[in-house]
């Protein structure tokens, strides 16, 4: 079945500073790739995703890069403020209706 | 609010015992999803329906079974549980089978004592 990994574990900004988290899949069917903030103690929220077909989409301060051949995905966010802290999830989707969910990542925000 | 609704939003029972969780996805979508989070875990996908058929299942124990009735709400049912089934159970909902990102309901929090 699908792996997702996702790095890394943990990861600590200072504000202002550039933050990139990274996931790899291994199902060749994956053509859909959506990312997710989960706030604590609060429900995720989809926050940008990508297909297939494109290679880069952006929306404000966060990024996201498709590399297919790689089986690479990656966020990108600039400009981080303290409120972007939470966790982060990758996942990755199949024309099959499973959703992978990498193992998410902790983002802290330094003031 | 997100428009999916979970019920109820915490549940405390016994170990042995068995509980229902329900869900209502978003109005107009037809794919519910069902997530299980452990304490300081990630989202462990159990399954998926679509328009009120099975269509993927993961790691959900046998123990675990759920369906979708013909109002699209969802429910899974857990029996016999564990400790180790103690989580956070969310519901998710999505307009298509895939291709689609998941708007996730509030979860209910089960506490198996």
């Amino acid at each position: 079945g699908e792996n997702v990994e996702q790095h890394p574990s943990t990861l600590s900004v200072q504000e202002g500073d550039s933050a990139v988290i990274k996931c790899t899949y291994s199902d060749s069917a994956s053509n859909y790739f959506p990312w997710y903030k989960q706030e604590l103690g609060k429900r995720p929220q989809l926050i940008i995703d990508i297909r297939s077909n494109v290679g880069e989409k952006k929306d404000q301060r966060i990024a996201v890069t498709l590399n297919k051949t790689a089986k690479h995905f990656s966020l990108h966010i600039t400009e981080t403020q303290p409120e972007d802290s939470a966790v982060y999830f990758c996942a990755a989707n199949t024309n099959a209706g499973k959703s992978t969910f990498g193992d998410g990542t902790t983002l802290t925000v330094k003031p | 609010d997100s428009g999916v609704t979970q019920t109820p939003k915490h549940l405390i029972t016994a170990t042995g015992q068995r509980v229902t969780l329900r869900c209502s996805p978003r109005s107009g979508d037809l794919s519910v999803y069902w997530y299980q989070q452990s304490l300081d875990q990630g989202l462990q996908f159990l399954i998926h329906y679509y328009n009120g058929e099975e269509r993927a299942k993961g790691n959900i124990l046998e123990r675990f079974s759920a369906q979708q009735f013909p109002d699209l709400h969802s429910e899974l049912n857990l029996s016999s549980l564990e400790l180790g089934d103690s989580a956070l159970y969310f519901c998710a909902s999505s307009p298509q089978r895939s291709l689609y990102g998941y708007t996730f309901g509030s979860g209910t929090r089960l506490t198996v004592v």
